[in-house]
């Protein structure tokens, strides 16, 4: 099984819609972190969240909210989604460990399109 | 701030060959530093990575990178290529805390027969 999930893999929505993407971690890992990748500007980090009751925005927060529902879990929702969100997301997470060589594991990414 | 520069966001080697994939990061103290790959359809993969010590850093499938502070750069580098290294790579740096990872914007790297 993988470490890091995401659901859905693919969604297609509206301009207006709702939407939640979800994230959960087996690594048992403190910091979640969701990314957009865009062709051509690599991945931008929307927020990250250090444990459960920490959570702080990234470069490109507006538009998105987040929930840590849980130390495994870590939701991104789109409340009004816009065609410019249309992105693949991906979701990590880290471990600081005693070493403090910190490594991101990546979940295999959403693809989501706003019409 | 801290930025991550990868130049070329095309490279086409044949199999065989030497592959270069280039990367500078702009920050106010020698970050810590990272390659991914991306293969189609995935998730990002850790290559290698450099916080401390030795600058030439080896990583998985034949793949190494120097780190050259004079140059602020951090350049990914492999021998050889094989088909199979046929995806997007990534160049990345955090702060020592490892609060925020940023990333470059991706070379795709294409390997010809």
């Amino acid at each position: 099984d993988a470490d890091v999930t995401q659901t859905p893999r693919n969604r297609i929505t509206k301009t207006g819609k709702r939407i939640m993407l979800e994230c959960s971690q087996t690594k048992g890992h403190d910091r979640m972190y969701w990314y957009r990748q865009d062709p051509g500007l690599g991945l931008r980090l929307i927020y990250y969240s250090f444990d459960v009751k920490d959570i702080n925005k990234g470069e490109i927060s507006d538009g998105y909210s987040v929930s840590r529902q849980a130390q495994a879990k870590f939701s991104l929702s789109l409340e009004s989604a816009i065609p410019n969100q249309t992105a693949l997301y991906f979701c990590a997470t880290s471990d600081r460990g005693v070493a403090k060589t910190d490594t991101q594991y990546f979940g295999p990414g959403t693809r989501l399109t706003v019409l | 701030a801290q930025s991550v520069t990868q130049l070329g966001s095309h490279v086409s080697v044949s199999e065989g060959a030497l592959v270069l994939l280039r990367c500078n990061y702009s920050s106010s103290v020698p970050p810590y530093l990272f390659w991914y790959v991306q293969y189609p359809n995935q998730g990002l993969q850790l290559l290698l990575k450099y916080t401390t010590g030795a600058t030439l850093v080896k990583g998985i499938n034949g793949f190494e990178a120097e780190f050259k502070k004079s140059e602020t750069s951090f350049h990914l580098t492999k021998p050889s290529a094989h088909m199979s290294d046929a995806a997007e790579y990534f160049c990345a740096v955090s702060d020592h805390n490892f609060n925020k990872f940023y990333f470059g914007s991706g070379t795709k790297l294409n390997v010809k027969p």
